[in-house]
């Protein structure tokens, strides 16, 4: 596609329950992020995909969280056992990362997630 | 590990204003830095950047150069337009990752 697509764009949990986020990054990008934005705060890095490398998650701030991402495509973010802690919004990012080093980041739009 | 500190906002000026906004690193190595910026309701998009020491990214008006000696990579603007109301992060790439700083949100009034 065009650019970093992300969905949904809103997700309205409640306390206690699973959620399932998704990125289609650009085509050809090999690398991908996930970064979290709470309200009035920096982007806080989560995790890092590049190509068939095992996945940097040193980001994650609990086992409650976890990512996966097939090959080169399509990455989900998913989130167990939601707590209001959690409210912010998820933004996805992909990279050409050549040569192991960051050119430019391109984002989506993110995700606004409210755990009620 | 790797951080990036940046002054905190909200900073608010008059239009054609001179504008500073102060970023500092820490880092092992020999990091990219860069500044992203964020215009309200849109995502994140690379505004400049600058890949090794005494280097000046610049874009739009805006320049900031890396500084190895105060290791730091202040954003510049002589003249700043209403247009350019956004918030505006600091980023350092040492490794394939990227980390930001917290933001700065800048407000212009005519």
């Amino acid at each position: 596609g065009a650019g970093v697509s992300q969905s949904p764009s809103n997700k309205v949990t409640e306390k206690g329950k699973d959620v399932e986020l998704r990125c289609d990054p650009i085509s050809g990008h090999t690398a991908l992020y996930w970064y979290r934005q709470r309200l009035g705060q920096g982007l806080e890095f989560l995790i890092y995909f590049q190509g068939n490398s095992a996945p940097d998650k040193s980001g994650l701030p609990s086992d409650r969280f976890s990512a996966e991402r097939t090959g080169e495509s399509v990455s989900t973010l998913t989130i167990q056992r939601t707590q209001q802690e959690d409210s912010a919004v998820y933004l996805c990012a992909s990279s050409l990362a050549t040569e192991g080093v960051n050119e430019k980041l391109f984002f989506g739009s993110g995700t606004q997630l409210s755990v009620l | 590990g790797d951080s990036v500190t940046q002054m905190e906002g909200p900073v608010t000026l008059s239009e054609e204003a001179f504008l500073t906004i102060n970023c500092t690193y820490t880092a092992t190595g020999y990091p990219s830095l860069f500044w992203y910026v964020q215009y309200p309701g849109e995502g994140l998009q690379l505004l400049l950047k600058a890949t090794k020491a005494d280097d000046k990214g610049s874009n739009k008006g805006f320049e900031a150069t890396y500084r190895k000696e105060t290791t730091s990579f202040h954003l510049e603007k002589g003249s700043v337009q209403v247009s350019d109301s956004a918030v505006y992060f600091c980023a350092l790439s040492d490794t394939p990752d990227m980390r930001f700083g917290a933001g700065t949100r800048l407000t212009v009034k005519p």
